[in-house]
């Protein structure tokens, strides 16, 4: 069964606007992840957020983590054509590192 | 820059036929997983590593799936015989403990006919 469950499942933006993917989950976390995933290819991680941390930023990249609500999104800004993948939410639930990924969402940005 | 190494990247076989992958996970990692990625879903655990002793195998259909990671490092997952429903991308990843961020190969695509 999967943990986390990403909202939209699809989103399809033009080249310079910002891209807000969520993902809820069920139980106490220890931390939450985001992945990106081109066609065909691994997984790549992009930003770890502890269960005591509320914000994050990298890059272009904002994950924000309400723990009271079960739920974290990801923002991407001024998006890119090659941003184009689909991005994953993974928790963290303690206990021999085993993470849970989510459905996904497919972002396609056109130029 | 260290990556984990997967082998083969495509693989089709016939049902009831026996296929093996192989994945060379970043040196230093004593955690090694195994995935299958059904087309449009999230990666879904099939088999934990933790140095050569499995720590997770609660989703590995243990009647035609096995995995070993002998001396800790390399390892390689079966599955014997194939079915349909295996068709799937096969990813392999490894991890430090802390933080448990999760690098992946390039995965198996396995085609069963």
């Amino acid at each position: 069964s999967q943990q986390g469950e990403e909202d939209p499942q699809a989103l399809s933006i033009q080249e310079g606007e910002n891209a807000t993917m969520n993902c809820s989950y069920k139980t106490s976390i220890n931390n939450l992840q985001w992945y990106r995933q081109n066609s065909g290819r691994g997984l790549v991680h992009l930003i770890l957020i502890r269960s005591n941390e509320r914000e994050k930023h990298s890059g272009r990249l904002r994950v924000t983590l309400d723990t009271s609500k079960k739920s974290s999104s990801l923002l991407i800004t001024a998006s890119r054509a090659a941003d184009t993948a689909s991005y994953f939410c993974a928790t963290d639930l303690g206990g021999y590192n085993k993470l849970i990924f989510g459905a996904g969402t497919r972002l396609a940005v056109h130029p | 820059e260290a990556e984990v190494a997967q082998s083969p990247r495509y693989k089709i076989t016939e049902k009831s036929q026996a296929v093996a992958f192989w994945c060379d996970p970043i040196s230093g990692h004593a955690t090694l997983y195994w995935y299958r990625q059904i087309l449009g879903q999230g990666p879904e655990l099939l088999v934990q590593f933790q140095d050569e002793s499995v720590v997770d195998d609660s989703q590995l259909p243990k009647d035609r799936f096995s995995a070993e990671r002998l001396k800790g490092v390399d390892s390689t997952l079966k599955i014997q015989p194939a079915e349909l429903g295996d068709s799937a991308m096969y990813l392999c990843a490894s991890s430090l403990e802390d933080p448990n961020i999760q690098y992946f190969g390039a995965g198996t695509r396995l085609s069963v006919l």
